[in-house]
């Protein structure tokens, strides 16, 4: 089976451009998560999304969206680029929601943001 | 909401064993998970302890749950160089949506 699936793998970007990510999960899981990691502050988590809908989102800024498509395909999207978005921003899937179901992390986008 | 915590580094020798550390704030945590991360890629699930077990083990890995303390601990035997890596603890509680909360990671650096 193949795991979850992230492109493009690195990105530069200028301050105030626009980005987008986009993530495949594991076949047959429709749960799709998004994390940024940065040195300073670790994993934080932004969102998750569940059958084409966002069940749960974390603290960032509106700047910061996603959706998720039927084929449970998601893509994450930043806005107004700032410096500090520099990060890898890993993408993880699921089969459910509840307990029992553990994360698959993909190998993450590199976000360069000069 | 839940804050886990880990040491930032630990070096060990080849052939000992590892121990790495972390605690967490919410007791109503269920799911504990040990995460590792090698340079250049994402998260990849170690093993993972329901928080009404004391102890898991699989292979050279071994989990240890002090619910009362909310203190989990991964003890890896006979440490290779190819452990050396990032190692994630997370805690996810029940009743809701099962999110992890991840600790900052533990650097292990095992030398020759």
């Amino acid at each position: 089976k193949a795991g979850v699936t992230q492109t493009p793998r690195y990105l530069i970007k200028t301050r105030g451009q626009q980005v987008t990510l986009s993530c495949s999960p594991i076949s047959g899981h429709r749960s799709v998560s998004w994390y940024q990691q940065t040195p300073g502050q670790g994993l934080q988590f932004l969102f998750e999304y569940f059958s084409e809908t966002q069940r749960n989102k974390g603290n960032f800024p509106g700047r910061f969206s996603g959706r998720q498509f039927s084929n449970s395909r998601s893509e994450m999207n930043v806005s107004t680029l700032e410096l500090g978005d520099s990060a890898l921003y890993l993408c993880a899937s699921r089969s459910g929601q509840g307990q029992g179901s553990t994360l698959h992390f993909g190998n993450g986008t590199r976000l360069t943001v000069t | 909401g839940e804050d886990v915590e880990q040491s930032l580094f630990l070096s060990v020798r080849e052939g000992d064993s590892s121990v790495i550390n972390c605690t967490y704030t919410d007791s109503s945590s269920t799911y504990l998970y040990w995460y590792k991360q090698e340079p250049g890629a994402g998260l990849q699930l170690l093993t993972y302890i329901f928080s009404n077990m004391d102890m898991k083990q699989d292979q050279r890995l071994t989990v240890l749950l002090n619910k009362k303390d909310k203190h989990l601990s991964l003890r890896i035997a006979d440490t290779q160089t190819g452990d050396s890596a990032i190692y994630f603890c997370a805690a996810a509680a029940s009743g809701g949506s099962y999110i992890p909360t991840f600790g900052r990671g533990t650097s292990l650096i095992v030398h020759p």
